[in-house]
């Protein structure tokens, strides 16, 4: 079975410029979950969707981000415009919600996105 | 969702030896999970313990679960180079989805 599937792997871009990081989940699961890794403030939950609708967005640290999921396949994570502090590796994570919550999480090999 | 702290944050062992990292949390869980990172990968759930089991297995892994003390532990037994990486916990209450990471243990197996 393929995992969940992050593009770009890498991504190096001038400040100002607009972001846009990609994640395809695992087919067949109901959840989808952003989280931002750095050396300073470790793993961070961005937002997560159950069923493509936002439930929890209070992670999110600026309006600069936003994030969608329009249908159970895809979802996106921009960033306009982006700044050198947004430099980081964004992880996509998914999981199924049945039978009972706290499920494992499957995570992506993740984006380290630069900015210059 | 409730955050894990993982103790030590750093620990060196020789390859054949045992590793064991701790985990403690602070209100009432219904699981508890422990994941690993490699250098440049995402997490890898490792094992789920659910709050009325006190331990379980799998392959060389050993987790305990203490909830009168809010406490877990990982067991790696007879680490391998390949064992080298961080080790995640994280607590979960019922009925949550969302998980919070804490900044890990890190291990290194020398050859």
């Amino acid at each position: 079975d393929a995992g969940v599937i992050q593009s770009p792997r890498h991504e190096v871009t001038e400040m100002g410029q607009e972001v846009t990081l990609r994640c395809k989940p695992i087919s067949g699961h109901d959840y989808l979950f952003w989280y931002r890794q750095t050396m300073m403030r470790g793993l961070e939950l961005l937002i997560y969707f159950n069923n493509n609708v936002p439930i929890d967005d209070s992670g999110m640290p600026e309006d600069r981000f936003s994030a969608k999921m329009p249908n159970a396949s895809f979802s996106t994570l921009k960033i306009q415009p982006s700044e050198p502090r947004d430099s980081a590796v964004y992880f996509c994570a998914s999981s199924l919600g049945r039978p009972r919550g706290n499920q494992p999480q499957h995570f992506g090999d993740g984006t380290r996105l630069s900015i210059l | 969702s409730q955050q894990g702290e993982e103790d030590p944050q750093a620990l060196s062992i020789q390859e054949g030896e045992n590793a064991t990292m701790n985990c403690s949390y602070k209100t009432s869980i219904n699981n508890l999970q422990w994941y690993r990172q490699n250098s440049g990968r995402g997490l890898v759930h490792l094992i789920l313990i659910r709050s009325n089991e006190r331990e379980k297995h799998s392959g060389r892994l050993r987790v305990t679960l203490d909830t009168s003390k809010k406490s877990s532990s990982l067991l790696i037994t007879a680490s391998r180079a390949a064992d080298t990486a961080s080790y995640f916990c994280a607590p979960s209450g019922a009925g949550s989805y969302q998980l919070t990471f804490g900044k890990g243990t890190k291990l290194s197996v020398i050859p």
